[in-house]
């Protein structure tokens, strides 16, 4: 089973700021199959990110995301003030079970 | 677009199923070749793929949950149901249903089940 690592576990921010959040897999994700996902308090997880760096329908622009191998990144460009989430990556490669990292609470500083 | 909606029995006894219906409404479940999955969140924590099915009824689960767990669909309700064995306080989670089998999108709401006697 694949362990995905996020970091950090908090990060604290203000709007208009650059975030970068990491996830680091414990072994290579087959063909880049990652994807990143925005969860809000009481509301489920919403699509952001596949095959690593393919925005899903919607997403905005200044979310991207970039990797290969073990190491992805989610950046989110200019924080605005409803992105502040919890974000989780999720790895889907041939290595099943398809496993999720434990997530990173982006917080207002 | 399309819209999914969990529905079933919020507690459960330990030892007993876990039975939870996901109704998908602005699409069908047969259409497009989408697969269909199952995803629960622990209170708190973090999240865990369970299975997905196809709607000629293919299926695949995490064998960490496989020996108690069934998904299954019926076409003509547009549903996909879940049932979860010999459960215990640590099945206690939410669980969501999700379109896709590889990424998830969209996501039903979630429905909190609770394992207690």
């Amino acid at each position: 089973e694949i362990v995905l690592t996020q970091s950090p576990g908090t990060l604290s921010l203000s709007p208009g700021e650059r975030a970068t959040l990491s996830c680091r897999a414990s072994q290579s994700v087959t063909s880049s199959y990652l994807a990143w996902y925005q969860q809000k308090p009481g509301q489920a997880p919403r699509l952001l990110i596949y095959g690593a760096s393919s925005r899903a329908t919607g997403i905005p622009d200044r979310f991207s995301g970039s990797g290969s191998g073990t190491d992805f990144t989610l950046t989110i460009s200019r924080l605005e003030p409803e992105d502040f989430a919890v974000y989780y990556c999720q790895q889907y490669g041939s290595s099943r079970p398809y496993t999720f990292g434990q997530g990173t609470k982006l917080e207002i500083k | 677009q399309v819209q999914l909606q969990e529905s079933g029995p919020g507690l459960v006894k330990p030892s007993q199923t876990l039975s939870l219906t996901c109704t998908v409404s602005g699409g069908s479940i047969s259409s497009g070749g989408y697969y269909w999955s199952w995803i629960r969140q622990h209170p708190g924590k973090g999240l865990e793929w369970i299975g997905y099915i196809y709607y000629s009824g293919s299926t695949y689960y995490n064998p960490s949950l496989k020996s108690r767990v069934t998904i299954s669909v019926d076409t003509s309700k547009n549903q996909f149901s879940l049932k979860l064995s010999s459960v215990t306080a640590a099945d206690t989670a939410v669980y969501y249903c999700g379109r896709g089998r590889h990424w998830f999108d969209p996501w039903g709401q979630g429905t909190l089940v609770t394992v207690s006697s």
